[in-house]
C-alpha cells in the first residue's frame, strides 16, 4: 500500500529565504506526482505535476523534483515570500485511473 | 490550468436534513471525479470515486447510503449528505483529472459544512 510522508511538518522562515519541501513514498510505480497548495480553509491549488518518466518541473519560484527510484521528490522554493505561506502538500497517483494519495501537508509559514 | 467549480462553498444545516454539493469541471470533461473529506489540520481523506454513469465506489468505512454521489454527466458529478448530523461537519472538497496534459488534478475549492 503507497504511503507518503512529508518533511518537515511545519517550517517557519523569515522573507528571502530559499527552502525545500521533502516528499516521499514508499512504492516507487507511480504514474506522476504533484504538488498542491492549500490556504487556510480553501481548496487545493496546482503547483507542479511531473510524470513518473520526468525529473523536475519548474514554475516561476518553484522547482519540484522527482526521484523515483528513491520514492523522493522536493519542492524547491526560491527567495520565499509572507505570500507564500500556506499548507503545501504532495500526492502520488499510482496509476493512471487512480486517485491520489495525500502526504500530511507541510505548513509552511514566511514572516516578514 | 482547468477549472473545477463546487458549491455551495459554505452550508449551515440542522440535523436529519439532507445537503446537496456540487461538482463541475467548466472547461473539460472528467470522466472520473473524486470526493475527499478533510478533518481541521488533517489531510485528505479519499471518500469515493466517481465514473460517469455507473455507481461509485467507496472506500472502506465510507457508509454509501448516507453520502449519496451521482456523477450523471461527464462535467458534473454530486455528493448529497443524508439525514446530516453533527459528526458530518467537514470539509469537503472534489477533484477532476483532465486525460489530456498528463492527467492533471484540479480540485475544487471545498464546501464547508456546518451541522448543527
Amino acid at each position: 500500500k503507497q504511503e507518503v510522508t512529508q518533511i518537515p511538518a511545519a517550517l517557519s522562515v523569515p522573507e528571502g529565504e530559499n527552502l525545500v519541501l521533502n516528499c516521499s513514498f514508499t512504492d516507487s510505480a507511480i504514474y506522476n506526482l504533484q504538488w498542491f497548495r492549500q490556504d487556510p480553509g480553501k481548496g487545493l491549488t496546482s503547483l507542479l505535476l511531473i510524470q513518473s518518466s520526468q525529473r523536475e518541473q519548474t514554475s516561476g519560484r518553484l522547482n519540484a523534483s522527482l526521484d523515483k527510484s528513491s520514492g523522493r521528490s522536493t519542492l524547491y522554493i526560491a527567495a520565499s515570500q509572507p505570500g507564500d505561506s500556506a499548507t503545501y502538500l504532495c500526492a502520488v497517483r499510482p496509476s493512471s485511473g487512480q486517485n491520489f494519495v495525500f502526504g500530511p501537508g507541510t505548513r509552511l509559514s514566511v514572516l516578514p | 490550468g482547468a477549472v473545477v467549480s463546487q458549491h455551495p462553498s459554505r452550508v449551515i444545516c440542522k440535523s436529519g436534513t439532507s445537503v446537496k454539493i456540487e461538482c463541475r469541471s467548466l472547461d473539460f470533461q472528467a470522466t472520473t471525479m473524486f470526493w475527499y473529506r478533510q478533518f481541521p489540520k488533517q489531510s485528505l481523506m479519499l471518500m469515493a470515486t466517481s465514473n460517469e454513469g455507473s455507481k461509485a465506489t467507496y472506500e472502506q468505512g465510507v457508509e454509501k447510503d448516507k453520502f449519496l454521489i451521482n456523477h450523471a454527466s461527464l462535467t458534473l458529478s454530486t455528493l448529497t449528505v443524508t439525514s446530516a448530523h453533527p459528526e458530518d461537519s467537514s470539509f469537503y472538497i472534489c477533484s477532476a483529472s483532465q486525460l489530456k496534459q498528463g492527467n492533471e488534478a484540479f480540485f475544487g475549492q471545498g464546501t464547508r459544512l456546518t451541522v448543527v
